[in-house]
């Protein structure tokens, strides 16, 4: 399978612990990004890759988050002293494409749960 | 701060009934995607509309985009009980370092036999 692949696909910690996801795009594509999506609601922006820049960083996100994308292929997203408010599944997804924002292909997301 | 808004917010039908949800930006958008999610599956793609006014139809889906670009809506026609799922729109909004595409808050749809 080509797709999007993250891992782990759950991870149940205590509150105070540090996590790590990873994310595995499609190989040609040059865009990568992390949403947060909570029950009943949409996905949530969180930071946005174009190859090794990371272009952008949602406002809501703590210091706590932060996001790599080292060679411009995987990324990694960590996650320090959680807090149970960060209990959600992390969506990543990646695109082709220059100008502008094409068809993004998720990934089948890692669920946190902090207890 | 952008927002896109989806109404309603929950919609039950019965099987063979039309569906539509409705969605709206704050600001006028370059280009408007839709997205359907499975229960418990990840958001996959539908479609992209991308001129004032232009009209794309997959099947029994129809999709709009409106003349001042800034809102869209889905339209099922006979649904069926393979449509279950929660439909988002999304919107494109260019920042500082690029796009950032923004979801709605997404429209759940059950079918009931």
């Amino acid at each position: 399978d080509t797709g999007v692949s993250q891992n782990p696909r759950h991870k149940i910690t205590k509150r105070g612990q540090n996590v790590t996801f990873r994310c595995d795009p499609i190989s040609e594509h040059n865009r990568l990004y992390w949403y947060r999506q909570t029950l009943g609601q949409g996905p949530e922006f969180l930071t946005y890759f174009q190859n090794e820049a990371q272009l952008e960083k949602s406002r809501l996100l703590s210091d706590r988050f932060s996001a790599e994308r080292p060679k411009g292929s995987f990324s990694t997203l960590e996650i320090q002293r959680t807090e149970q408010g960060d209990s959600a599944m992390y969506l990543c997804a990646s695109s082709s494409g220059t100008q502008n924002t094409g068809e993004l292909f998720f990934g089948e997301g890692s669920r946190l749960t902090v207890l | 701060g952008q927002q896109v808004m989806q109404i309603p917010q929950y919609q039950h039908v019965q099987e063979g009934e039309d569906f539509t949800t409705y969605c709206n930006s704050s600001t006028t958008l370059s280009n408007i995607q839709w997205y359907k999610q499975r229960p418990g599956g990840h958001p996959v793609f539908l479609i992209q509309l991308v001129k004032s006014g232009e009209v794309k139809k997959q099947k029994r889906l129809t999709f709009q985009f409106g003349e001042a670009k800034k809102n869209s809506s889905l339209h099922i026609t006979a649904t069926q009980t393979t449509d279950v799922g929660t439909y988002f729109c999304a919107g494109p909004f260019v920042t500082g370092g690029g796009n950032k595409l923004t979801f709605g808050t997404g429209t759940q749809l059950k079918v009931e036999l």
